[in-house]
């Protein structure tokens, strides 16, 4: 099992660009989670899907969209990337119930000039 | 407001040098605390859970405790292996986890 993957590891954009982070699972997982992480702050939930086709906003969903269309995959959207969403960003996934332990992919670092 | 706090923010430690890391949470209806390692340049990886005051988990020289109030990462004895950030995450009642920003950990040996 590859666990969480994420796609790409670093990006770099300038100001008003677009574009898409993929983040996949293979452990049959039902909630998918995007998260972003600052110097000197904790993992901020972005957004969050509970199941295939369904998505819900996060703590800092603002100039992000996301879409869960297949059960193994969740998809980050910036439409048009500032300099403020320069980060690191994590996707993380768990199997609905049980130990709700959620397992994290390696981070794509984006920066935005 | 729900909240967490760790501290110290970063912690040098000689090897075999035993020491404790602090999480303070407030949280509504406490659903779980998390702790998590995070090496430079990877993701968070999973330690711990623990559901109840005064529950207790082991593995190798790490050993998190729980209050109504705070969690504890113990760690006995360390290498320089156990080199890393640590991580808290307390879960609500409503299921939203907050993560703190962490305790880096660096073992000299």
């Amino acid at each position: 099992n590859a666990g969480v993957t994420q796609t790409p590891k670093f990006r770099v954009l300038k100001t008003g660009q677009s574009m898409t982070l993929l983040c996949a699972q293979d452990m049959n997982h039902e909630y998918m989670y995007w998260y972003r992480q600052d110097p000197g702050m904790g993992l901020r939930l972005i957004h969050y899907s509970v199941g295939e086709g369904t998505t819900a906003k996060g703590e800092v969903p603002d100039g992000y969209n996301v879409s869960r269309l297949k059960k193994q995959n969740f998809l980050l959207g910036l439409e048009s990337a500032a300099p403020s969403q320069t980060s690191v960003y994590f996707c993380a996934s768990r199997v609905a119930g049980g130990t709700d332990t959620q397992y994290f992919g390696p981070g794509t670092r984006l920066t935005v000039l | 407001e729900d909240q967490v706090t760790q501290s110290p923010e970063a912690l040098r430690l000689q090897e075999g040098e035993s020491s404790s890391l602090n999480c303070s949470y407030t949280v509504s209806g406490l659903r779980g605390l998390f702790w998590y390692r995070q090496d430079p340049g990877k993701g968070p990886e999973f330690l711990f859970t623990l559901y109840s005051a005064g529950e207790e988990k082991e593995k190798e020289r790490l050993k998190a405790t729980l209050t109504k109030k705070e969690s504890f990462l113990h760690i006995t004895a360390p290498k320089p292996e156990d080199s890393a950030t640590y991580l808290c995450a307390p879960r609500n009642n409503f299921n939203k986890f907050y993560f703190g920003s962490g305790t880096k950990l660096n073992v000299k040996p």
